[in-house]
């Protein structure tokens, strides 16, 4: 069984640029959630899909935005990227929404 | 705002030690709280959970203890081994029209000495 996978895993950009991050579920779970984790600092919840709609929202400006695929695979966006952006991404996956979730190792962003 | 935190950033012990990480929460209408392991470059992993009807709940060498009454939550390491070390958060989760989101704090580093 595959685990949660995500790409890349490094990444640097330039303030103002754009920015996809993607994240492969783990086999069965149609629940996708993604986090920001600043150095230091717990995970901070961004969003949540479930069967490709969004179920639920942080505390994250809509420059922020995510998709889910029928294959419950899901991407990050975030444009206009600012400095403080530079982070790890995390993004978690679970069979539903109200179970455990697994995390994938993270795309660690460096905005420059 | 609500916010979870814990009290030590870092706890060194010595293998064989038995560990506890302390966490307090805010929100006393959080059902659900989780403990994570992370390790450096790798995503965080669940360790044990506890439901706020239970006071305590058991793993292999990891108990987690749940006070209601001041909002505290600890993680019991016992016999802590080298592979122990790494950062541990507690999460507390709200049932949102039937998700669980969980809300982090910062975490404590735990160094364990050989």
């Amino acid at each position: 069984e595959t685990g949660v996978t995500q790409s890349p895993t490094h990444l640097i950009k330039t303030r103002g640029q754009q920015v996809t991050l993607r994240c492969s579920s783990q086999s069965g779970h149609n629940t996708v959630s993604w986090y920001q984790q600043a150095l230091g600092q717990g995970p901070q919840f961004i969003f949540q899909y479930y069967r490709e709609e969004e179920n639920g929202r942080g505390n994250f400006p809509p420059r922020f935005s995510g998709l889910q695929f029928p294959n419950y695979s899901s991407e990050l966006n975030v444009n206009a990227l600012e400095l403080d952006d530079s982070a790890l991404y995390l993004c978690a996956s679970s069979p539903s929404t109200n179970y455990e979730q697994y995390f994938g190792p993270g795309t660690r962003l460096t905005v420059t | 705002g609500e916010s979870v935190g814990l009290h030590l950033p870092t706890l060194s012990v010595q293998e064989g030690d038995n560990s506890i990480i302390n966490c307090a929460y805010s929100n006393s209408a959080s059902d659900y709280f989780i403990w994570y392991k992370q390790e450096s470059g790798k995503g965080p992993q669940f360790i044990i959970d506890i439901r706020s009807n239970m006071d305590k709940r058991q793993g292999q060498r990891v108990t987690v203890l749940l006070n209601k009454t001041v909002k505290h939550l600890s993680l019991q390491i016992a016999a802590t081994q080298p592979g122990d070390s790494a950062v541990y958060f507690c999460a507390e989760t709200l049932n949102k029209g039937g998700s669980y989101i969980p809300t982090f704090g910062r975490g404590t580093s735990l160094i364990v000495h050989p």
